[in-house]
């Protein structure tokens, strides 16, 4: 069992480009998440779906979109990047989306926006 | 609305030692905590969490921690530290205010330095 795949690992990325990170679970989990982290600011929530089809903004929402076609994938879009979306971004998932609910995440995409 | 404080982003002890790790929360309802802890290059894997009923949780790779509504507290204990336990540790509080309960708020997180 894979778990939780992010696809790249490791990008640099011009100001301006478009990018979109991708999410793969294989855990039939209803909920998932994209989170960043930045030093000294832990991580912060972006977006989020309770199940497929459904979407919600997190913490620090701006420049970013999601979609939720199906169970397994949570792509993450940049529209137009800037240097403040270098970052290291997780995805996470969850059986239900509930407040007990442990939260499995991926081994993170690294992003470099010059 | 919850939040979360980590006190000391680095903590450094040696092997065999004590490790405390602080976290204190506020919450306008009675909270769901968690500690994950973060290996380098690795993505975030849960240690243990409060749902509500014993207040010490004992967590994987003999972490507990324990909840305390007076103090606001949930810090993050193991009796002898080991190399291994080198990480990043982060309390984590449900944001049982929105409609996804399970979404997580953060601390900032702290460095474990074991020292042999």
């Amino acid at each position: 069992i894979a778990g939780i795949t992010q696809a790249p690992t490791s990008q640099i990325l011009a100001a301006g480009r478009r990018m979109t990170l991708r999410c793969t679970q294989d855990m039939r989990h209803n909920a998932m998440y994209w989170y960043r982290q930045d030093l000294g600011l832990g991580l912060r929530l972006i977006h989020y779906s309770n199940t497929a089809g459904t979407t919600g903004k997190g913490e620090v929402p701006d420049g970013y979109s999601v979609s939720r076609a199906n169970t397994d994938d949570f792509p993450l879009t940049l529209a137009s990047a800037v240097p403040s979306q270098t970052s290291v971004y997780f995805c996470a998932s969850s059986v239900a989306g509930g407040g007990t609910d442990t939260q499995y995440f991926g081994p993170g995409t690294r992003l470099t926006v010059l | 609305a919850q939040s979360v404080t980590q006190l000391g982003s680095h903590v450094s002890v040696s092997e065999g030692a004590l490790v405390l790790l602080r976290c204190n929360y506020s919450s306008s309802v009675p909270p769901y905590l968690f500690w994950y802890v973060q290996y380098p290059n690795q993505g975030l894997q849960l240690l243990l969490k409060y749902t509500s009923a014993a207040t010490l949780v004992k967590g994987i790779n003999g972490f507990e921690a324990e909840f305390k509504k007076s103090e606001t507290s949930f810090h993050l204990t193991k009796p002898s530290a080991h190399m291994s336990d080198a990480a990043e540790y982060f309390c984590a509080v449900s944001d049982r205010g929105s409609s996804n309960t399970g979404k997580l708020i953060f601390g900032q997180g702290t460095t474990l330095q074991v020292k042999p």
